[in-house]
Parts: structure tokens; C-alpha cells; sequence
């Protein structure tokens, strides 16, 4: 079963505008990892935030975490039509990492 | 670096048929993980190695399946006999972790895109 759980399914913005997408995870956490995927290619890492951190930085991108309410946000600024891609959150349970279905977020020019 | 390479990148085969996927880590990482994605059951992880030594595998799918690492550089994943509900995309990917199971940053592989007749 999957752990983290992404929110909206899929999101269609005009570029230029904010996109924000939510994960939400039922265990306690060592850290949560937000993913790009790009159509038919392999993941890249976005961002790490530790269990400890609540807010984290990358360029245009803004993640949060909320340990509370084991939840966490992944917000793109100004978005491009590159970042047109399916976007994952990943949780580490134990010995083991789960993947979210991800969020499909497609930028319009 | 290359990254992670993967191969072969496509594979059709018939169904009964074994079928192996390569996988060459990052040099110096010592943690490597097969994972399956596929339309319905999305990002599945299925076996983690950390210093060539399998941690978990309890993401294998069934007896079907077997993955090894003979060496920090290489590792396969197995599947014999396969079936149509194998097609799938398989990725790979590496990562450095000093201690304990902390997940640090993975990078993934181009990915091998089987499908299984």
C-alpha cells in the first residue's frame, strides 16, 4: 500500500501562476522527499525535509511539513510549462520508502 | 558521473519467458533499490540493498522475483517465469546513506519498460 497520498490528482494552471500540491502520510516519518517525473523518464529529486524542519527552499519551489497533521505541501512559484510533470512525495517508514500516485500538474503557456 | 544506468531500456518478451534488468548504481553509493511503476499500482519499491547486502525485500512481488548484487557496481532483477501483469516500467536507483535507514536523496535511473505478451 502506499504511504504517502498526493492531492489533487492532477492540476492545470497557466503559467505564470502558483501551483500547490498536498501529501498526506499515516506513520511517523524520518524525513519526506518531494519527486518530478517527467513522461516516460525516471525520478528527480526535488527536495528533502527532515522530521524536525517545517519549511524548506529551492529556488521557485517552497515545501512544508506539518508532523501534526502528517502532512506536507509542495508549492511552485511562477511556474513554467517545463514543470509540467507528475510530481511525487516520498515517506520512509522503517526500512521502507513509499511513493504517493502523485500529482499530475500541467502548466499551460 | 552518468548517473544510473539501466538496461536494456525495452524489453518485449512472451510470457513463461526469463527476463533479466541490469543496473550499474552511482559510483560510491552503497544503498541501491529496484522499484516497479505501473498505471495502477503507481511507484512500488521492491528490494533495497545496502552494501550489496538485501535489507528489504518485502516489496517482491512473489517467487517470481529475484534480485542480486553481486558487486558495489552491479545488479539484476530477475523475473522467471514472467507474466503480462509484470509489464511494467522497472527503475532503479542509488544513494548514499551514512547511517541507519534515513532515506537520503535517490537518483533514479532512466528505467526499463517491460512488457511481457
Amino acid at each position: 500500500s502506499q504511504q504517502g497520498e498526493e492531492d489533487p490528482q492532477a492540476l492545470s494552471i497557466q503559467e505564470g501562476e502558483n501551483a500547490t500540491m498536498n501529501c498526506s502520510y499515516k506513520t511517523s516519518i524520518n524525513n519526506l522527499q518531494w519527486y518530478r517525473q517527467n513522461s516516460g523518464r525516471g525520478l528527480v529529486h526535488l527536495i528533502l525535509i527532515r522530521s524536525n524542519e517545517r519549511e524548506k527552499h529551492s529556488g521557485r519551489l517552497r515545501v512544508t511539513l506539518d508532523t501534526s497533521k502528517k502532512s506536507s505541501s509542495l508549492l511552485i512559484t511562477a511556474s513554467r510549462a517545463a514543470d509540467t510533470a507528475s510530481y511525487f512525495c516520498a515517506t520512509d517508514e522503517g526500512n521502507d520508502m513509499r511513493f504517493g500516485a502523485g500529482t499530475r500538474l500541467t502548466v499551460k503557456p | 558521473d552518468a548517473g544510473v544506468i539501466q538496461s536494456p531500456r525495452h524489453e518485449v518478451t512472451e510470457m513463461g519467458q526469463e527476463v533479466t534488468l541490469r543496473c550499474k548504481p552511482i559510483s560510491g553509493h552503497n544503498s541501491l533499490f529496484w522499484y516497479r511503476q505501473t498505471m495502477m499500482r503507481g511507484l512500488e519499491l521492491l528490494i533495497y540493498f545496502n552494501n550489496n547486502v538485501p535489507i528489504d525485500d518485502s516489496g517482491m512481488p512473489e517467487d517470481r522475483f529475484s534480485a542480486k548484487m553481486p558487486n558495489a557496481s552491479f545488479s539484476t532483477l530477475k523475473i522467471q517465469p514472467s507474466e503480462p501483469r509484470d509489464s511494467a516500467v522497472y527503475f532503479c536507483a542509488s544513494s548514499f546513506g551514512s547511517s541507519g535507514f534515513s532515506y537520503n536523496e535517490q537518483f533514479f535511473g532512466p528505467g526499463t519498460r517491460l512488457t511481457v505478451l
